[in-house]
């Protein structure tokens, strides 16, 4: 079993709609967790951290269900813009909350927005 | 300011060779990890340093695989007699401190192994 897990999409959405994608992770000592989002042929760039509380950053929201061990993006609104591969994303922690370094990411999810 | 920077941006090869790929993290980041993306995958960690030490080597596939970072700066991954399966994109990535979540990638090297 993978350690990140995601739904690969595609998924093709109307500009307006709204869209959530969902991913789990099977190591509980993760503790760090973000949602990366990849163009076509480019590096990985951050999108936002994911809060144990959920958190929102204009369009996107993002929640977190540790009991669960399951993350959430959901975009509203969608623009042309937002087709992009969207990467979930998980890190340990050492104790003290110092954060390990290494990233494990999903397969990412495909999303295309169509006019 | 400048960031992540990575090169060759691509690199062809043939089985056996050997091959060195370079990343210049953003200046002043202490902590630097190459990253390996197959096709229709996400990036799969390799080795992780802090300052010129490896802290974390474990995702090296094997023992072909190798890198250094003798000035605590630049860093080279060398992949001795390639295989195939050697193809894909290796990006790096830096960030300011030590294991910070934020983690700036650099444009990758697309690896061909013929």
């Amino acid at each position: 079993r993978k350690e990140v897990e995601q739904d690969p999409g595609p998924f093709n959405v109307p500009e307006g709609a709204t869209v959530a994608f969902n991913c789990t992770y099977s190591n509980s000592a993760s503790q760090s967790f973000f949602w990366y989002r990849q163009d076509c042929r480019k590096e990985p760039k951050l999108l936002m951290s994911v809060y144990s509380s959920g958190n929102e950053d204009g369009r996107f929201t993002a929640q977190l269900n540790r009991a669960s061990q399951y993350i959430s993006l959901l975009i509203r609104d969608s623009k042309l813009s937002d087709s992009a591969t969207y990467l979930c994303v998980v890190s340990p922690r050492f104790a003290g909350g110092t954060s390990y370094g290494k990233l494990t990411f999903g397969q990412g999810t495909i999303l295309t927005v169509h006019p | 300011g400048a960031g992540v920077s990575q090169t060759p941006s691509n690199k062809v090869t043939e089985k056996g060779k050997y091959v060195e790929l370079r990343c210049d993290p953003i200046s002043g980041h202490t902590a630097l990890y190459w990253y390996r993306q197959s096709l229709g995958q996400g990036p799969e960690f390799l080795i992780y340093f802090q300052g010129t030490g490896a802290a974390d080597d474990s995702g090296l596939p094997n023992d072909r695989f190798f890198a250094v970072r003798p000035e605590g700066s630049v860093s080279t991954l060398k992949i001795q007699r390639t295989e195939r399966g050697d193809s894909a994109v290796y990006l790096c990535a830096s960030s300011p401190v030590s294991g910070a979540d934020t983690q700036y990638f650099g444009p990758g090297t697309r690896l061909t192994v013929l």
